[in-house]
């Protein structure tokens, strides 16, 4: 089983650009969530996918995020346009019928 | 300059000795809780999980204590090791049980002295 896979895994850019970042859920899962996690706040839960209908955005920082389900094995998270307080690791995760959650690698992302 | 983020309680132990691991839920109707396992530079890593109609779970040199009760969750780990060295969180399910949606706690950490 190959996991839950994101990319990339390192995205450095500068402030004002787009940012994507990518990730496939394990074969056979029905739930995607997408988090971000710092040294601040934490891990923090943005946006989830049940069956790829998107079910709770409310931790969606703002306008500039957005996310994607286009397909049950593909997932992207957009920031547009980005800033450094961006900078985060930003995790992947998918469950089969709502249970445990399996994590990807995560991104690490640097807004310059 | 001094280091602002989130202050993680520490629990250092020496290699071979048990580790209890302490959690406080929020939500007392929550049903399901998993403890993760966070080296450095990786993604959480499922451990175990519970369901709220057990007080007791155990796995492989570890185990999980419910106490509804108190809201209160525990993770025991024998005969610690240094590769168990990681930030531990544990994570409820929020009603209604049926979104997956999980509420995490804001970890702790576990350093395994040699």
């Amino acid at each position: 089983d190959a996991g839950v896979i994101q990319s990339p895994r390192h995205e450095v850019t500068e402030m004002g650009q787009e940012v994507t970042l990518r990730c496939k859920p394990i074969s056979g899962h029905n739930s995607l969530f997408w988090y971000r996690q710092t040294m601040m706040r934490g891990l923090e839960l943005l946006i989830y996918f049940n069956n790829n209908v998107p079910i709770d955005d409310s931790g969606m920082p703002e306008d500039r995020f957005s996310a994607k389900m286009p397909n049950a094995s593909f997932s992207t998270l957009k920031i547009q346009p980005s800033e450094p307080r961006d900078s985060a690791v930003y995790f992947c995760a998918s469950s089969r019928n709502q249970e445990t959650q399996y994590f990807g690698p995560g991104t690490r992302l640097l807004v310059l | 300059g001094e280091s602002v983020g989130l202050h993680l309680p520490t629990l250092s132990v020496q290699e071979g000795d048990n580790s209890i691991i302490n959690c406080a839920y929020s939500n007392s109707a929550s049903d399901y809780f998993i403890w993760y396992k966070q080296e450095s530079g990786k993604g959480p890593q499922f451990i175990i999980d519970i369901r709220s109609n057990m007080d007791k779970r155990q796995g492989q040199r570890v185990t999980v204590l419910l106490n509804k009760t108190v809201k209160h969750l525990s993770l025991q780990i024998a005969a610690t090791q240094p590769g168990d060295s990681a930030v531990y969180f544990c994570a409820e399910n929020t009603p209604p049980s049926n979104t997956g949606k999980l509420i995490f706690g804001q970890g702790t950490t576990l350093q395994v002295k040699p």
